[in-house]
């Protein structure tokens, strides 16, 4: 089983807000961990948008807009990332990540549609 | 501003060895750690390793353990991986990424680098 599981794919509609999920595999409880959360447009690198540890410890990424958000949901053990007014330049895959075992690991993405 | 600028596309045949670069500008290279990251074709992200710059401390991915090398020069401010044994498996983009030290927060990545194994 994977270490951090995301759905592949999710709509939305724009104005809307999306909540995208990352739940960290049974065992691994998701309150000790910051999780980081990024996005990808076709053709260009990831981009950083912020990291999420509890609403005491968090950091947004430069310039990210705070419509980005970051939380948790400790009964489904997943960190999540809402994105609130969605817009149509926020269709990009995004990718949550976290250091586990002493390396760096990444969610296999949600594909992140709005029409 | 912060600039990554890595080297280019790189063809390669079963069983070689690839090296790319990352040129670090716009900052103290020493203060930042760098990771490579990679990205097959329609795939998600998968870290390779991280190196710090100012103590040339490494740690790889169980993954690429024996086969990556990551290394710098600090006079030019240029990272390097290299990646050997290569197979068609490792066909991808790689990506170098800078972090303040035993952080996540990849703040800035290079424009990606396409690497093509193929006979």
């Amino acid at each position: 089983q994977a270490v951090l599981t995301q759905p592949s794919s999710l709509s939305a509609s724009p104005g809307t807000s999306a909540s995208l999920t990352c739940t960290l595999r049974s065992g691994i409880n998701v309150g000790t961990y910051n999780i980081y959360w990024y996005q990808q447009k076709p053709g260009s690198p990831p981009q950083y948008l912020l990291r999420y540890k509890s609403d005491s410890d968090k950091k947004q990424g430069s310039g990210v807009p705070s419509r980005f958000s970051g939380s948790k949901d400790a009964s489904a053990n997943a960190g999540i990332l809402l994105i609130s007014g969605l817009q149509s330049e926020d269709e990009a895959d995004y990718y949550c990540m976290m250091w586990y075992s002493s390396a760096w690991v990444f969610g296999g993405g949600t594909k992140l549609t709005v029409l | 501003q912060v600039q990554l600028v890595q080297s280019g596309a790189e063809v390669k045949k079963p069983g070689a060895s690839v090296k790319v670069s990352c040129k670090a500008s716009g900052y103290t290279f020493t203060s930042y750690d760098i990771n490579w990251v990679r990205q097959a074709t329609g795939q998600g992200l998968e870290w390779m390793g991280w190196m710090s710059a100012n103590s040339g401390n490494t740690g790889y991915s169980q993954k690429f353990q024996g086969r990556v090398t990551m290394t710098r020069d600090t006079s030019t401010s240029t990272a390097y991986m290299e990646l050997s044994s290569l197979r068609s498996e490792d066909t991808a983009v790689y990506y170098c990424a800078v972090n303040p030290p035993r952080s996540g927060d990849f703040d800035y990545w290079g424009q990606g680098t396409l690497v093509t194994v193929s006979s």
